[in-house]
């Protein structure tokens, strides 16, 4: 069945350093990927939405130079949190659309940033 | 106000009672309803899709829309230890490519 691949699902790294996330669709093609934000006992906040061989879409609120996403190719989607500060330990998720027999959006696994 | 209203609980039952989960909305676009499983620190797990109005059961679970209120509902028969997670109902004004819509949550602990 149609599968997102998230990967680290947990990041422990120092203050001002980067770190990447990456997001693959298994056996369907995703066009389209949203990324989210979660802390903790809340819902998921929709960060942007990255389109592949496009800009990213972000959300208000959230920088665009901080959390840069690539979505290189069909099934590959990229969020690399810059500079990181303690303020964005969070839990990182991505989605991508199945849009076929399914239609509805299949999540990743997650990941847990901790910034020391 | 939000657009999508779910209460966050958290909510406590025993093991075998029946579970009733809802989500109240505001946009009268939404068409496709979806009930997503979160257990902690992982993805949402889809558990439920309905598009439109109506009835659907699959298992121990069955959602139910009611458009006309703007009122969605999840329900859980037979709830087991293994149930206890957050729920999380999202909406779309249609599938593929547009943004969800998700409530804030609901955490529901099963006790043996």
């Amino acid at each position: 069945g149609a599968v997102v691949s998230q990967h680290p699902s947990r990041v422990i790294c120092k203050s001002g350093t980067s770190v990447k996330i990456e997001c693959r669709s298994l056996d369907f093609q995703a066009t389209t990927m949203f990324w989210y934000r979660q802390f903790p006992k809340q819902s998921l906040m929709l960060m942007a939405t990255s389109n592949e061989g496009s800009k990213a879409t972000y959300e208000q609120g959230v920088e665009k130079d901080k959390f840069l996403i690539n979505h290189a190719s069909l099934t590959l989607s990229t969020l690399t949190v810059t500079s990181a500060h303690p303020e964005d330990s969070s839990f990182y998720i991505c989605s991508a659309p199945e849009t076929g027999a399914l239609d509805v959006d299949i999540f990743g696994s997650g990941t847990q940033l901790s910034v020391l | 106000q939000k657009e999508v209203e779910q209460d966050p609980g958290p909510l406590s039952v025993p093991e075998g009672a029946i579970v009733s989960l809802n989500c109240t909305y505001s946009n009268s676009a939404f068409q496709y309803f979806m009930w997503y499983r979160q257990y902690s620190r992982k993805g949402p797990e889809l558990l439920m899709y309905t598009y439109s109005s109506g009835n659907k059961e699959d298992g121990r679970f069955t959602a139910q829309v009611d458009k006309s209120s703007k009122y969605i509902s999840l329900f859980i028969r037979d709830s087991q230890p293994s149930d206890s997670a957050t729920y999380l109902c999202a909406m779309s004004p249609s599938g593929g490519y547009n943004k969800l819509i998700f409530g804030a949550g609901t955490r529901l602990a099963v006790h043996p």
